[in-house]
């Protein structure tokens, strides 16, 4: 069953807008979630991260919100640009010494431009 | 400075046989992990090596998959009789250390065909 759910596979949007991506979790102990980009053919690029004891952190164009109660984050990218076109994994390290990583199955991004 | 690398890119191999995925960390970076990642699928893990700690094994989904970490550096994972529910992507990452807040740095993978 799955840990980490990434809903939408997919994902486009105009440049310039913003583009939201959502991921769910399962288990409430899980405290440090991040998200990763991926282009093709490459490696997952790490993007930005969130600890449970925040709701919200911003780096430039991305913020990543948690809702520890829905059990629910969200990757903001305002504005999106055509070179954001990538798929977007949502991953957590679980709630206890392990540091392995779980992750969602990704939502691939389009920016039109 | 460089990154994590692996080899081969690309592997196609016949159901049965066995192979080899290699993985050279970042210098200096002490944790190494193991995921693979099937179409349409997020990445599973499979294994993780720190230091000179028993690797957590946990991941690997039968006895056909091993891996060694050798000198706490480069990094093989080996399949044995290889089916073709293991055609996947096989990504290796490296950090600093097994540590919660340690970013984990993926390298390009292997694409690893079985026919």
């Amino acid at each position: 069953d799955q840990q980490v759910k990434q809903n939408s596979p997919s994902l486009s949007v105009q440049e310039g807008r913003i583009s939201i991506l959502n991921c769910d979790y399962t288990n409430s102990m899980f405290d440090y979630f991040l998200w990763y980009k991926k282009y093709p053919a490459e490696g997952p690029t790490f993007l930005i991260s969130i600890s449970s004891i925040k709701d919200k952190n911003e780096d430039g164009r991305f913020t990543v919100f948690l809702n520890k109660s829905a059990k629910h984050l969200s990757l903001h990218i305002v504005p999106s640009q055509p070179g954001d076109s990538a798929v977007y994994f949502c991953a957590t390290t679980g709630g206890g010494s392990q540091g392995n990583l779980i992750f969602g199955k990704g939502t691939k991004l389009s920016v039109k431009p | 400075g460089a990154g994590v690398s692996q080899s081969p890119s690309n592997k196609v191999t016949e159901k049965g046989k066995d192979v080899e995925l290699r993985c050279d960390p970042i210098s200096g970076h002490t944790a190494l992990y193991w995921y693979r990642q099937s179409l349409g699928q997020g990445l599973e893990f499979l294994i993780y090596f720190q230091g000179n700690s028993a690797p957590d094994k946990s991941g690997l989904p039968s006895d056909r998959f091993s891996a060694e970490r050798t000198g706490g550096s480069v990094s093989t994972l080996t399949i044995q009789r290889t089916q073709q529910e293991d055609s996947a992507v096989y990504l290796c990452a490296s950090s600093l250390a097994v540590r919660v807040y340690n970013e984990q740095f993926f390298g390009p993978g292997t694409r690893l065909t079985v026919l």
